[in-house]
C-alpha cells in the first residue's frame, strides 16, 4: 500500500525555468510533509517542509504547495539551476497522538535533470 | 558530512551469509531510523529506535533485526541473505519527532552475489 506516490519518475527542465515536482498521498492522518533531495552516492538531505495547517511554505527558490482536499503537494523550484539535478523524494509524517513515532513515509522519488 | 556515520560504505557478500551494518547518529540525536532503497524504489522504512528502545517497525523481514546500544549507535543485522536483499541501506537520526526533517547517513551499499 503506497501511501505516498510520486507518479513521475523523471523530469527534464531548462536552466532558468520552473521545475514542478508532484506528490500525492492517501492517508488523511499525515500532518507534516517534507521534501528531500538526493545526489548520487549521498544520503537524502532535507530541503523544505510544510505543516498540514498551511497551504504554502517558501524558502528561497523553493516553494511547497499543499492541497489537502486533493491530497496533493508540489515542490516548485524557480529558477532551476543545473546543480538542482538530483532525485527528489516527497515524505509524510503521521499526526501526533495517532501512534506517531516520527517515522516518515517516502514516495518513490522523481529524478530532476536541469539542462544548461 | 551530515554527522550520521554509516559503515561500511560498500559490502559484497554471498547468498546465505550474515552481515552487520553500523550507524552512529548525529550527536544529541536519540532516534535512529533504518531505511532500505532497492533499485528504482523509494525509501522503505524498516525500523526505528528511540533511546535504546524499539519504537516502530515497518516492512522488515524476520531475517533482519536491529538494536540500539547505550551509546546510541545502532546496528542492522541481515541474515540468510538473498539476491533480493541487494540494496542501499540508509540510517537516519533525529532528536525526537521528525517534523523538521531528520539527517541521513550516506548509506551502505549491499551487494549479494
Amino acid at each position: 500500500d503506497q501511501q505516498v506516490k510520486q507518479n513521475s519518475p523523471s523530469l527534464s527542465v531548462q536552466e532558468g525555468r520552473i521545475s514542478i515536482l508532484n506528490c500525492d498521498y492517501t492517508n488523511s492522518m499525515f500532518d507534516y510533509f517534507l521534501w528531500y533531495k538526493k545526489y548520487p552516492a549521498e544520503g537524502p538531505t532535507f530541503l523544505i517542509s510544510i505543516s498540514s495547517i498551511k497551504d504554502k511554505n517558501e524558502d528561497g527558490r523553493f516553494t511547497v504547495f499543499l492541497n489537502k482536499s486533493a491530497k496533493h503537494l508540489s515542490l516548485h523550484i524557480v529558477p532551476s539551476q543545473p546543480g538542482d539535478s538530483a532525485v527528489y523524494f516527497c515524505a509524510a509524517s503521521v499526526r501526533r497522538g495517532s501512534g506517531n513515532t516520527g517515522k516518515l513515509i517516502f514516495g518513490q522519488g522523481t529524478t530532476l535533470q536541469v539542462k544548461p | 558530512d551530515s554527522g550520521v556515520t554509516q559503515t561500511p560504505k560498500h559490502l559484497i557478500t554471498a547468498t546465505g551469509q550474515r552481515v552487520t551494518l553500523r550507524c552512529s547518529p548525529r550527536s544529541g540525536d536519540l532516534s535512529v531510523y533504518w531505511y532500505q532503497q532497492s533499485l528504482d524504489q523509494g525509501l522503505q522504512f524498516l525500523i526505528q529506535y528511540y533511546n535504546g528502545e524499539e519504537r516502530a517497525k515497518g516492512n522488515i523481514l524476520e531475517r533482519f533485526s536491529a538494536q540500539q546500544f547505550p551509546d546510541l549507535h545502532s546496528e542492522l543485522n541481515l541474515s540468510s541473505l538473498e539476491l533480493g536483499d541487494s540494496a542501499l541501506y540508509f540510517c537516519a537520526s533525529s532528536v525526537a519527532r521528525a517534523n523538521y526533517g531528520y539527517t541521513f547517513g550516506s548509506g551502505t551499499r549491499l551487494t549479494v552475489v
